[in-house]
């Protein structure tokens, strides 16, 4: 079974530039989430969707950040314009639909702001 | 406000003694309790979860957790750590929120087993 897929793995930027990230769940996953994990700290809900529908975003700096699910598969996180303080990992998971499954993540993309 | 607490950056054990992770939450209700492992530069990968049933859990690579309700505690524990075994570990709890429960991470354990 596939995993969970992200890219780019890697993106340096400098401020005020835009990004954006790229993730393709699990097949069948019905739920999607965006954490934030900056370095030494545990990793921050941004948003959760369920197929196409937004969960939770209370999170999430809309002011810069945007994402949207398009047909409840991909899913894309945007930034713009980035802060030096949005340097962090951006980790994409998901999960079988329900409250009490486990969280599938992919291997993250790894964002710096100069 | 409900949370998952880890009070302990870091945990170092010699290979082959056995290691415990703490980890306390506080949350309204029926708890929903994951661990997960993180490897460096890789994303965090389940280990296990305590829904309902049985206080102790197992899950993989020889980790087991204990649910104690009275303490509010779910520490991590493994009889005879290894190495390998040396990574980050999160507590993470399914917290209520309007009408989903949503995944909250504590802030991570870095666990140290020398040779």
């Amino acid at each position: 079974e596939a995993g969970v897929a992200q890219s780019p793995r890697y993106k340096i930027i400098e401020k005020r530039q835009s990004v954006a990230f790229w993730c393709n769940p699990i097949s069948g996953h019905a739920t999607l989430y965006w954490y934030q994990q900056i370095l030494g700290q545990g990793p921050k809900l941004l948003i959760q969707f369920q197929n196409n529908g937004v969960v939770d975003d209370s999170q999430l700096p809309k002011d810069r950040f945007s994402a949207e699910r398009l047909k409840g598969v991909d899913s894309t996180l945007k930034i713009q314009p980035a802060k030096l303080e949005d340097s962090a990992v951006y980790l994409c998971a998901s999960s079988l639909i329900g409250d009490t499954g486990e969280l599938f993540f992919g291997e993250g993309s790894r964002l710096t702001v100069l | 406000a409900q949370s998952v607490a880890q009070p302990e950056d870091q945990v170092n054990v010699a290979e082959g003694n056995p290691l415990t992770v703490k980890c306390t939450y506080s949350v309204s209700g029926n708890p929903y309790l994951f661990w997960y492992v993180q490897y460096p530069n890789r994303g965090l990968q389940f280990l296990l979860k305590y829904i309902t049933g049985d206080n102790l859990v197992k899950g993989s690579y020889g980790f087991e957790a204990e649910f104690n309700k009275s303490q509010t505690s779910f520490h991590l524990k493994k009889p005879s750590a290894l190495v390998s075994d040396s990574a980050l570990y999160f507590c993470a709890v399914r917290v209520a929120s309007g009408g989903s429960y949503i995944p909250t991470f504590g802030r991570g354990t870095s666990l140290i087993v020398h040779p």
